[in-house]
C-alpha cells in the first residue's frame, strides 16, 4: 500500500527555534501534498496545499511566512515552522494522494505518522 | 465549511452496532471516511463517490446520499479494535477537502 513518511516524529526545542519537518511519498508521486494541524480531542485542520514545482497555497488565516512549506520533488514536500513560540506547539500531520492513480478526489489521502511538536 | 458528525462521542460494548453521521452544507462530489487511534495517525477506511455504491470495510460500511449531502458510518458487531476517532472528509464539487468535527468511539469489553 501506499506509504508516506514523515520525520522527525517529536521535536522539543526552545522559543525562537526554527523546526524543519519533512513528508515523503515512499512508493508513489504525489504532486500534490497537504500539511494538517491538530490540537488535542480537535479534528485535523488544514494548514496549507503542497504543489509540487510551485508555491503552496495558503488556507485563511495561516501565516506563510511563519510556516514555509517547499514541495521540491514529486516525493518529497517540507514544512519550516519559522521561529516558533509556545502557542505553535501542536500535532503536525501531513498527507498524500497518489498523483497517477486517476481522478484526484476519488484518491484516498495517506497520511505520515505526525510530528509533535512542543516549543517551550 | 466543515461537515458536521454526530454523535460527537458513543461508548459501546463489544458486539453492539453503531451509527455516525456526516453532513456537509456544501455539494459534494466524495466522502472519505477515516480511523484515528489516539496519537497516531488517521487511517483510511473508504472513500464514497457520487452515484457510487455502497462501501463496506470488513464489518464497517457506510452510504452517501448525494441530495441530502450526508453520509453515514454504519459499525456492526463492533469490536475492540474499533475505539478511535472516526473522522469523514468530504470533497466539494470545487475539489475543496475538509475533515469532519470527528466522532469518538469508545468499545468496551
Amino acid at each position: 500500500g501506499a506509504v508516506v513518511s514523515q520525520h522527525p516524529s517529536r521535536v522539543i526545542c526552545k522559543s525562537g527555534t526554527s523546526v524543519k519537518i519533512e513528508c515523503r511519498s515512499l512508493d508513489f508521486q504525489a504532486t500534490t501534498m497537504f500539511w494538517y494541524r491538530q490540537f488535542p480531542k480537535q479534528s485535523l485542520m488544514l494548514m496549507a496545499t503542497s504543489n509540487e514545482g510551485s508555491k503552496a497555497t495558503y488556507e485563511q488565516g495561516v501565516e506563510k511566512d511563519k510556516f514555509l512549506i517547499n514541495h521540491a520533488s514529486l516525493t518529497l514536500s517540507t514544512l519550516t515552522v519559522t521561529s516558533a513560540h509556545p502557542e505553535d506547539s501542536s500535532f503536525y500531520i501531513c498527507s498524500a494522494r497518489d498523483s497517477l492513480s486517476g481522478v484526484d478526489s476519488n484518491q484516498p489521502q495517506h497520511f505520515g505518522d505526525g510530528t509533535r511538536l512542543s516549543i517551550l | 465549511q466543515q461537515p458536521v458528525q454526530s454523535p460527537q462521542a458513543v461508548i459501546l460494548r463489544e458486539g453492539e452496532d453503531a451509527v455516525i453521521n456526516c453532513s456537509s452544507s456544501k455539494a459534494l462530489y466524495s466522502v472519505h471516511w477515516y480511523r484515528q487511534k489516539h496519537g497516531e495517525a488517521p487511517v483510511f477506511l473508504m472513500i464514497l463517490l457520487k452515484g457510487g455504491e455502497q462501501m463496506r470495510h470488513e464489518k464497517i460500511s457506510a452510504s452517501f446520499n448525494e441530495k441530502k449531502q450526508q453520509s453515514s458510518l454504519y459499525l456492526t458487531a463492533s469490536q475492540l479494535s474499533y475505539s478511535g476517532t472516526y473522522f469523514c472528509g468530504t470533497v466539494d464539487t470545487g475539489n475543496q477537502f475538509y475533515f469532519g468535527t470527528g466522532t469518538s468511539l469508545t468499545v468496551i469489553p
